[in-house]
């Protein structure tokens, strides 16, 4: 079975410094990764997905991750933080190979909060 | 944008009560979802629904849980007799079939039983 791992249980950064969250999973055939949002009271919104191709992906709000298949990451990273990021970042796998799994493996989240 | 809506957003329960959380997906979606997270662990799936009938469900998901989907836009999730572990958030989720899977999440619904 698959397992996701957040490095990370709370960061705090100032406005306009650079992110970095870790995402590590394990599984051992090709998957679909996932960075979901959730901001407070809100749902979970998709910020970005890797399927395949390019491993460097780019998602809203100027949200990029990396895929890097020889260390099962795909950390997520923002170069310039707002406040406005304040929320919780979850990583999410799901195996491609389908035959009927659709559920997503999350991690602990990761929480952020950005001050002004 | 439409979304997934879900109902209550906060629900209080006594130990043994039975509760109901429901979930609008959205319209043209054709998969659904329960995933829950008890408070500082993981989003865990619970179960996946397709074509009126379960299609993968987890250990957690056991005789005290069922879904139903009573009448073509609501998405149900009911716990017979709630125990002190079930209290978590609780987020319902959807995907349409050519989303390549895509699923969209409610905002959750938080269950605390006493």
């Amino acid at each position: 079975a698959q397992s996701v791992s957040q490095h990370n249980h709370h960061v705090i950064l100032s406005e306009a410094a650079s992110l970095e969250l870790g995402c590590n999973y394990s599984y051992g055939g090709t998957v679909n990764l996932f960075w979901y949002v959730q901001y407070p009271g809100q749902h979970l919104q998709l910020l970005l997905k890797y399927f395949s191709g390019d491993p460097l992906v780019k998602g809203i709000k100027g949200f990029e991750a990396e895929f890097i298949k020889s260390k099962f990451s795909f950390n997520l990273r923002k170069p310039s933080v707002q406040w406005s990021d304040t929320a919780e970042y979850f990583c999410a796998v799901l195996p491609s190979s389908g035959a009927g799994s659709y559920q997503l493996t999350f991690g602990k989240g990761t929480k952020l909060s950005v001050i002004p | 944008e439409p979304e997934v809506t879900q109902t209550p957003s906060h629900q209080v329960t006594q130990m043994g009560q039975e509760v109901i959380l429901r979930c609008v997906p959205i319209s043209n979606h054709l998969y659904f979802y329960w995933y829950r997270q008890i408070l500082g662990q993981k989003v865990e799936f619970l179960v996946s629904f397709y074509n009126n009938e379960i299609s993968e469900k987890s250990e957690i998901f056991d005789d005290q849980f069922s879904v139903e989907r009573p009448d073509g836009s609501n998405f149900t999730l009911k716990i017979r007799s709630t125990k002190l572990e079930d209290s978590a958030m609780y987020f319902c989720a959807s995907k349409r079939r050519e989303a390549k899977n895509i699923q969209y999440f409610g905002a959750g619904t938080r269950l605390s039983v006493l």
